[in-house]
């Protein structure tokens, strides 16, 4: 099945710089590489995904790069700001033998904007 | 539209008693699945129904561990008897097309002592 490696696990930078979060997949035939948002007592939530048919999305101040080659894909935040403070997790399309479908995850970053 | 709903959000138990965690999906969405989030680890895949079916239930940790989604609405999540390693935050997630947006609700934190 799928293998999701995510890093860095703690990301720290300050109010108004850019964080970049980094992860690698294992399954070269993975079209789809969403990125989630957890806040503090809440589920994940979806806040970009790429397809592998483009190489970058941007959705205002956050983008996704996706290099098929290397299997890697980048989550871009700019300008960050004190909401952006979260726990992020990159997926991939899980593989498993029963024909399952949903993701697989990395283990998440946990983004501290410092003021 | 209400989101996926979970409940209980937090459930303290000790070892060996029995918990049942319940999910109800998003209306409409035929894919349910269930997730675990053990301290520090990444959100692990337990199983996925497709309405009513087990699509795949590989991820599930062992045999104390059973779902069920009667009628193909909410689904329900028992461990029985409860160990330790249980503990953590159990997540439902739905889905209307498979490969698409995952829907997560809130989370059933199970503490066992």
């Amino acid at each position: 099945g799928e293998n999701v490696e995510q890093h860095p696990s703690t990301l720290s930078v300050q109010e108004g710089d850019s964080a970049v979060i980094k992860c690698t997949y294992s399954d070269s035939a993975s079209n789809y590489f969403p990125w989630y948002k957890q806040e503090l007592g809440k589920g994940p939530q979806l806040i970009i995904d790429i397809r592998s048919n483009v190489g970058e999305k941007k959705d205002q101040r956050i983008a996704v790069t996706l290099n098929k080659t290397a299997k890697h894909f980048s989550l871009h935040i700019t300008e960050t700001q004190p909401e952006d403070s979260a726990v992020y997790f990159c997926a991939a399309p899980i593989r498993t033998g029963g024909g399952a479908d949903g993701l697989t995850f990395g283990k998440g970053t946990h983004l501290i904007i410092q003021p | 539209e209400a989101g996926v709903t979970q409940f209980p959000s937090h459930s303290v138990i000790e070892k060996g008693q029995t918990v049942t965690l319940r999910c109800d999906p998003i209306s409409g969405h035929d894919n349910l699945y269930w997730y675990r989030r053990v301290m520090g680890k990444e959100i692990k895949f337990l199983l996925h129904f497709v309405k009513e079916s087990k699509q795949d239930e590989s991820g599930m940790p062992n045999n104390r561990f059973l779902a069920e989604r009667t009628g193909g609405t909410y689904s329900t999540l028992k461990v029985q008897p409860a160990e330790l390693e249980d503990s953590g935050v159990y997540f439902c997630a739905s889905s209307q097309v498979r490969d698409g947006e995952l829907f997560f609700g809130e989370g059933s934190r199970l503490t066992v002592l």
